[in-house]
This record gives C-alpha cells, structure tokens and sequence, in this order.
C-alpha cells in the first residue's frame, strides 16, 4: 500500500463548481497533515494544515478522519486561479519530521 | 513574507561532475530538508538537519550525496559524481521551532545531467 495515496484525476471543472480531493495514508502513527498546491514546474505551497476537528479557510475546507487514515479538501467556487497540482502531505513525526508527499491531482478549472 | 532562497535556478551539469545546489532557508528555523522531484513524479524526501547534523536520510540519499551548512545562513547539497537519474528539481525546505510546523519551500533547482 503506498504511503499516501490520492485521487489519481485529473479533474476539469467549470469556474464556480465545487471539487474535492480525497487522500488516504498508511502510517496510523501520522501526526500532522497538509494540503499544497503545487503549480507546473513551482515549488509546494502550503495551502493548509489539517486538523482533527476540521478547518476553513475562506473557499477550502479540509477533514481529517483518524480512524480511516483519510484526508479531503473541498474547494467551493473554484477560480481560474485554483488550477493546480493539489498535494496530500503527512508528517509521520518524531525527531526528523519528514514529509511525505502523494503524488496529487491535477486540476484544471475551466471558464 | 520570509522565504527560502535558492540558486541557482537551473543547472546544466555533464554525467560524472560534482554538483553543489544552495539553499539560504528562512533566517528562525531551525529544521533544514532537501526534497527533489524527478519530473512526472512525487516529491520525495531526501535528507533532514538539524543541530548541525544529519536527523534522517533516504535511500535515495547515498554516498554521492552530502549536506552542509557552512555558515549561519546557507545549507548546500552537494552531488558528487552525477547520474543521468539526478535530473529533477530539488527543493530546499525549512521550519521552525516546532518539527511538525508546516515546511516551507524554496523554489527549486532544476538539475540537468547530460
């Protein structure tokens, strides 16, 4: 079973649409949890943190599900903008805090 | 915003010469990693420091790879003897006090080996 493992896409939605990105991971001893976005030949950037609770921040939202080892990020009235590589990140923990990196979704948002 | 910095963008390098790639991380953090990307693929993790030593390794990160922070403000890795299957980008990354704080990137060498 891979590490972390995501919808393989790609996704093409129309502007205002709403998507979402689900990621599963193996390591049951995560400890943090990320989503990036990662634009053709950029480097990842932060997005958000996912919390255990759940979190918002304006368009995204972000669900962590401990149990199931599953993480998702729902994007509401998608902008041209969103068009991007979306990265499922873990951090398995400990002194080294390494990431581990899905292989994301790539998605298109079209006018 | 702070940022992490790295030079140079893009490096053109023939099969079997050493390479160094630098990364200048955010000025407060104290964790250091390399990451690269082979391109089509995954980011993978390559290496992490802190307290000026090496915390963990991949299998990726052999003996034709060396990290180093020379002063108080860089962090390089060195590629000795190049592959063809070096070519990717590499990303510096950097975080804070707290291991579990989000990384944040440099924008990347583009690695090229002829």
């Amino acid at each position: 079973r891979k590490e972390v493992e995501q919808d393989p896409g790609p996704f093409n939605v129309p502007e205002g649409a709403t998507v979402a990105f689900n990621c599963t991971y193996s390591n049951s001893a995560s400890q943090s949890f990320f989503w990036y976005r990662q634009d053709c030949r950029k480097e990842p950037k932060l997005l958000m943190s996912v919390y255990s609770s759940g979190n918002e921040d304006g368009r995204f939202t972000a669900q962590l599900n401990r149990a199931s080892q599953y993480i998702s990020l729902l994007i509401r009235d998608s902008k041209l903008s969103d068009s991007a590589t979306y990265l499922c990140v873990v951090n398995v923990g400990g002194s080294n805090y390494k990431l581990t990196f899905g292989k994301g979704t790539l998605l298109t948002v079209n006018p | 915003e702070p940022e992490v910095t790295q030079t140079p963008s893009h490096q053109v390098t023939q099969m079997g010469q050493e390479v160094i790639l630098r990364c200048v991380p955010i000025s407060n953090h104290l964790y250091f990693y390399w990451y690269r990307q082979i391109l089509g693929q995954k980011v993978e993790f390559l290496v992490s420091f802190y307290n000026n030593e090496i915390s963990e390794k991949s299998e990726i990160f052999d003996d034709q790879f060396s990290v180093e922070r020379p002063d108080g403000s860089n962090f390089t890795l060195k590629i000795r003897s190049t592959k063809l299957e070096d070519s990717a980008m590499y990303f510096c990354a950097s975080t804070g006090t707290g291991g579990l704080q989000p990384q944040h990137f440099g924008d990347g060498t583009r690695l090229s080996i002829l």
